[in-house]
């Protein structure tokens, strides 16, 4: 079974400081690891994915997270923080498998002060 | 590709009617999920299909709730009768899943029911 744990339902960060979103997981196999954003009103957006290939993985607007496994952990970084970054983000696991469906966690928001 | 489709966007019904949501998937993704989201409860996955046959419908609340995949190309969630507890964004997502792309969601269907 798998599961993921966001530490923080709130973020607050100053404009241009380091963005810090926090994520712990549980797998009872080796995982599939995903950052969704969710903007106001919108659906949700893959941010990046961990597929067992390297363990710092980039993705869209500046972020990016390191896999972890002797922490099992996933967090999320941005080194500077801009104003449109203010949203909801989502930690996901999944199992390697076709059948696995996607574990959201609870969401962070974050919030950018000017 | 256009990405997933759903409408409508917004929906607002009186308590006791039939409420129809609809999803037009990617095409050539053969997982296609439904997902309800409010702010008590966050994300919640009511029912998944894979290759048009239903998977899992463990999170479908009631028997009030019932999800149908006529072909690869349309999916429905119908509610009824309605209630004002069932108020919340409704959210289709699909997937080529055995390649761990994560899933692709549409933008939303925000249900009020009065």
């Amino acid at each position: 079974a798998q599961s993921v744990t966001q530490l923080g339902s709130h973020v607050s960060v100053s404009e241009g400081a380091l963005v810090l979103l926090r994520c712990n997981y549980s797998s009872s196999v080796p995982p599939y690891l995903f950052w969704y954003v969710q903007y106001p009103n919108q659906g949700l957006q893959l941010l990046l994915k961990y597929t067992s290939a390297a363990t710092l993985v980039k993705g869209i607007n500046g972020f990016e997270a390191e896999f972890k496994k002797s922490e099992t952990s996933f967090h999320l970084t941005k080194p500077s923080a801009h104003m449109s970054d203010a949203a909801e983000y989502f930690c996901a696991v999944s199992g390697y498998s076709s059948a696995s469906k996607i574990i959201f966690g609870s969401g962070t928001r974050l919030s950018i002060r000017p | 590709d256009a990405g997933v489709i759903q409408s409508p966007r917004h929906e607002v019904t009186e308590m006791g009617q039939e409420v129809t949501l609809r999803c037009k998937p990617i095409s050539g993704h053969d997982y296609l999920f439904w997902y309800r989201q409010t702010m008590m409860r966050g994300l919640e996955l009511l029912i998944y299909f894979n290759n048009n046959v239903p998977i899992d419908d463990s999170g479908m609340p009631e028997d009030r709730f019932s999800a149908k995949m006529p072909n690869a190309s349309f999916s429905t969630l119908k509610i009824q009768p309605s209630e004002p507890r069932d108020s919340a964004v409704y959210f289709c997502a699909s997937s080529f899943m055995g390649e761990g792309y994560g899933y692709t969601f549409g933008s939303g269907t925000r249900l009020t029911v009065v």
